[in-house]
C-alpha cells in the first residue's frame, strides 16, 4: 500500500487567500483524522472522521478552517482566509476500523507558510 | 482525563550510548500505549506497541515495558546509533477518537 498520500508537500500563501490541504487515507481505513503540529502547541487534534462523516471537530481553532470527506479515499482541510498564525505543519493520519489496538497511519504532512 | 507525559528534551548522546526515554500516563480504564518516531521532514511512525499489563513492544532495538503499577511505558534502547536521531512521542488510546500524545523528546545521536 502507499500509506497516507497528502498534498501538497508544502504550500506557501499570503494572508487571506484560501488554502485546501488534501488527503488520501490507506484504502480500508475506515477512520481519518486532521492534526496540526507547532512547535509552540505541539501535536492537536483538529477533527477525526468515521466512514466520511465528521464525528468530533471540536479542535477545529475557529470558524475559518473547515474539513470534508466526500468519499473513502478523499479529504480536505480548507482555511480560508488564512493568517499567519496558521502557519504550521498539518497532518493526515488514518486507522482501520477493526483489530485494534487502533494505532494511526501519519502522513508525510503538508508544510504551510502564510506570509 | 486520559494523558500522557514524558521527559522534555533535547536528549544528546553519543553513539552506542543507553537511551531512556520517560513517559507517564493517565487513564481511565486500560489504555493502548504506544511509542511514535518522527524523522525530520517526515510524518509520525509506529515504532512499537502494548496493549495490556506487563506486554512488552519491541522493534529496531527499542523496547517498552507497560508498567500498571507505575503507570508508565518508558522507552530505552541499548546502544543508539546516529540515525536514530528524530522526535519519540509517547501516546495512548481507549478509543478510536481518544489517541493522546505526549509533547515529544528531541534525540540528537553524536557520532
Amino acid at each position: 500500500d502507499a500509506g497516507v498520500i497528502q498534498s501538497p508537500r508544502h504550500e506557501v500563501t499570503e494572508m487571506g487567500q484560501e488554502v485546501t490541504l488534501r488527503c488520501k487515507p490507506i484504502s480500508g481505513h475506515d477512520y481519518l483524522f486532521w492534526y496540526r503540529q507547532t512547535m509552540m502547541r505541539g501535536l492537536e487534534l483538529l477533527i477525526y472522521f468515521n466512514n466520511n462523516v465528521p464525528i468530533d471537530d471540536s479542535g477545529m481553532p475557529e470558524d475559518r478552517f473547515s474539513a470534508k470527506m466526500p468519499n473513502a479515499s478523499f479529504s480536505t482541510l480548507k482555511i480560508q482566509p488564512s493568517e499567519p498564525r496558521d502557519s504550521a505543519v498539518y497532518f493526515c493520519a488514518s486507522s482501520p476500523n477493526i483489530g485494534g489496538p487502533y494505532e494511526q497511519y501519519f502522513g508525510p504532512g503538508t508544510r504551510l507558510t502564510v506570509t | 482525563g486520559n494523558s500522557v507525559t514524558q521527559m522534555e528534551g533535547p536528549v544528546t548522546l553519543s553513539e552506542e550510548a543507553f537511551l531512556t526515554i520517560n513517559c507517564t500516563y493517565t487513564a481511565t480504564g486500560y489504555p493502548s500505549l504506544f511509542w511514535y518516531v518522527q524523522y525530520p521532514g517526515e510524518g509520525l511512525q509506529l515504532l512499537l506497541k502494548a496493549t495490556k499489563a506487563d506486554d512488552k513492544g519491541s522493534n529496531k532495538g527499542f523496547e517498552a515495558t507497560y508498567r500498571k503499577e507505575t503507570t508508565s511505558f518508558h522507552l530505552e534502547k541499548g546502544s543508539v546509533q546516529v540515525s536514530d536521531s528524530a522526535v519519540y512521542f509517547c501516546a495512548l488510546s481507549l478509543l478510536f477518537n481518544d489517541m493522546r500524545f505526549g509533547a515529544g523528546t528531541r534525540l540528537t545521536v553524536k557520532p
